[in-house]
């Protein structure tokens, strides 16, 4: 079945530092792509998708390449601020599943 | 405007108890989902439903029960609450296209003590 793994966190950054946080996945057929967060208290927010190999997702300064070859689709950000700070979750759909596959998030902390 | 819509946004109540979460999408969304969060943030599918229509039932107790009286809402119900049942519980909902995304609502946090 489809799966998402994602690197364990947390990650703990100063603000202005560069972030990567690793999601590869095994789907069947072509999946779709996503990168959700979480901010304290909220629900998921949709940050950016892709829906084709060598799509890449942007939204708020954070960008992710689908990338078929190796089957990831890496978060990364130029310069996190502390307002970043929040659990990240990477996620794909396939295939006719009407679901959506999680990883099992990945928690970042920015201090200043 | 609230997009996707949970209430209550709070649930404490004793073992054995039945309680139920209410869940309102003004997205005119097809598709309806409840997740679940344990206390490690990891997400778990729990149902799903497509105009009014049962389409994914994960492997979860018939304790929970989900009721779909339109598209626009998605209730759960839950008899004989357990200690493990302690989690937020998230509703969703998505347009029917394949590669469109799931729109959240804010969870409700339920605590059995």
């Amino acid at each position: 079945g489809d799966s998402v793994t994602q690197m364990e966190g947390p990650v703990t950054l100063s603000e202005e530092a560069f972030l990567t946080i690793n999601c590869t996945y095994t789907a069947t057929g072509y999946p779709s792509l996503f990168w959700y967060v979480q901010y304290p208290g909220e629900g998921l927010q949709l940050l950016l998708k892709a829906t084709k190999a060598d799509d890449k997702g942007s939204n708020k300064g954070f960008e992710a390449t689908y990338r078929k070859e190796t089957t990831s689709f890496h978060l990364e950000k130029g310069s996190v601020q502390v307002s970043d700070s929040a659990v990240y979750f990477c996620a794909l759909t396939s295939g006719t599943a009407s679901k959506l596959t999680f990883g099992t998030g990945t928690r970042l902390q920015v201090t200043l | 405007d609230t997009a996707v819509s949970q209430t209550p946004k709070y649930l404490v109540t004793q073992m054995g108890n039945d309680k139920s979460i209410k869940c309102e999408q003004n997205l005119g969304h097809d598709t309806m989902y409840w997740y679940k969060q344990d206390s490690k943030k990891f997400l778990k599918i729990m149902f799903s439903y497509n105009n009014k229509e049962l389409i994914i039932n994960e492997t979860v107790p018939n304790r929970f029960s989900p009721k779909s009286p339109d598209k626009a809402h998605l209730n759960l119900h839950i008899n004989s609450l357990e200690l493990g049942d302690s989690a937020v519980y998230f509703c969703a909902s998505r347009d029917g296209h394949h590669n469109s995304p799931l729109h959240f609502g804010n969870g409700t946090r339920l605590t059995v003590t």
